[in-house]
């Protein structure tokens, strides 16, 4: 079964700083996912990771996907308020592979 | 497209009331997955359905919870009877089952229920 874990729970950023989400998973996955969800809102699709080495970027977010560590990151550049959300990532095994699995999400508050 | 389509957006009803949630899929869209989302509990799949078909019941919590998907533009999540505990946010959720991103999730806007 596929586990998926995101560390930190929780992360507070000043504006203008750098920081990184990570993303582990325990079983063999051949993509990975990323969604943002604003309060009180529903989850939005951000990236979508669909070989190892793959880097996807949007504005001030990145991520990347790594299948031999089993390890995806989001990467933050130089925050802005309006990057405060929760992000989770999810993966997708290889047997049964019409569901997502979720991690528990990483609440960003980027502080002014 | 108009995108995932649920229905309806709050629903407050009193304990022991039966509740009907509704879901759109995107068209073309051939998997639909409902979720249930807790402060607790985080977000939950309850179950999917693939062409129409049910796939994966084993998240749902008990038999008071049935859901249903009579042709591929809709689905109901009925809980009977509800109890405060039901108490969350229901996404529902579609996949276009090809292409690269085949599995690539599509969430509706959510139907938040309280249940006094």
């Amino acid at each position: 079964e596929l586990k998926v874990e995101q560390n930190p729970l929780f992360l507070s950023m000043q504006e203008g700083k750098n920081y990184t989400i990570y993303c582990n998973y325990s079983t063999t996955s051949d993509r990975l996912y990323w969604y943002r969800q604003d309060p009180g809102k529903s989850l939005e699709s951000l990236f979508v990771l669909l070989s190892n080495g793959a880097v996807k970027q949007e504005g001030r977010l990145m991520a990347s996907l790594d299948t031999k560590a089993r390890l995806s990151t989001l990467h933050i550049t130089a925050a802005v308020h309006d990057l405060s959300a929760t992000y989770f990532c999810a993966g997708v095994p290889l047997v049964g592979n019409e569901k997502l699995t979720f991690g528990t999400g990483t609440r960003l508050t980027i502080i002014p | 497209d108009a995108g995932v389509i649920q229905s309806p957006r709050h629903e407050v009803t009193e304990m022991g009331q039966e509740v009907t949630l509704r879901c759109k899929p995107i068209s073309g869209h051939n998997s639909l997955f409902w979720y249930r989302q807790t402060m607790m509990r985080g977000l939950e799949l309850l179950i999917y359905f693939n062409n129409n078909v049910p796939i994966d019941d084993s998240g749902m919590p008990e038999d008071r919870f049935s859901a249903k998907m009579p042709n591929a533009s809709f689905s109901t999540l009925k809980i009977q009877p509800s109890e405060p505990r039901d108490s969350a946010v229901y996404f529902c959720a579609s996949t276009p089952g090809q292409g690269a991103s085949y599995n690539e999730q599509f969430f509706g806007p959510g139907t938040r229920l309280t249940v006094l």
